[in-house]
């Protein structure tokens, strides 16, 4: 069975500065990783996803993350946040190739808080 | 086009009563999943369905909750015999194929609390 931690509860920023959201991953075999966001008072939805090839991903709002496989990690980063970043971030993986590859498991979720 | 929708947004019960949570997916999307949300956690996976049939039914907590897409849209959550323990949001989504590699449509949740 695969696991996901994402070891920030709360990271509070202020707006330019640069945001990493961990997240580590436990499972033996190939896997879907995957960002979602939840801005306040919407639905979750996706930020990026990797699936094969460059490890590093780009984003819609100018996230990007980097598959490290060695260290099963899938950080978010974004070089400058902006107040409109504000929001709770989950991170999510899938195992690919699997009879259950349509189940995903998600991390507890980063909140995200910009002060402007 | 619509995006996922899920009926009632709230839904407040008593202990021991039955509840039906409904999903209606985008149009065309033939896999459907079902997560609950406890308050301070993710999702954490339920069932999904690949057209009419429950491809993995793993995550259902116990014989108390069921699920059922007859038509291969449509989808209903069924609780029985209620518990507190059962309080939370539970979130529907959708994807054109398996989520192994296309994106999930999630709906806004049916927020669900057993008094």
């Amino acid at each position: 069975a695969q696991s996901v931690s994402q070891h920030n509860h709360h990271v509070i920023l202020s707006e330019a500065a640069s945001l990493e959201l961990g997240c580590n991953y436990s499972y033996g075999g190939t896997v879907n990783l995957f960002w979602y966001v939840q801005y306040p008072g919407q639905h979750l939805q996706l930020l990026l996803k990797y699936f094969s090839g460059d490890p590093l991903v780009k984003g819609i709002k100018g996230f990007e993350a980097e598959f490290i496989k060695s260290k099963f990690s899938f950080n978010l980063r974004k070089p400058s946040v902006q107040w409109s970043d504000t929001a709770e971030y989950f991170c999510a993986v899938n195992a690919r190739g699997n009879t259950n590859a349509g189940k995903s498991t998600f991390g507890d979720g980063t909140t995200l808080t910009v002060k402007p | 086009g619509a995006g996922v929708s899920q009926t009632p947004s709230n839904k407040v019960t008593e202990k021991g009563k039955y509840v039906e949570l409904r999903c209606d997916p985008i149009s065309g999307h033939t896999a459907l999943y079902w997560y609950r949300q406890s308050l301070g956690q993710g999702p954490e996976f339920l069932i999904y369905f690949q057209g009419t049939g429950a491809a993995d039914d793993s995550g259902l907590p116990n014989d108390r909750f069921f699920a059922v897409r007859p038509e291969g849209s449509v989808s209903t959550l069924k609780i029985q015999r209620t518990e507190r323990g059962d309080s939370a949001v539970y979130l529907c989504a959708s994807s054109l194929g398996l989520a192994e590699y296309n994106e999930q449509f999630f709906g806004p949740g049916t927020r669900l609390t057993v008094l």
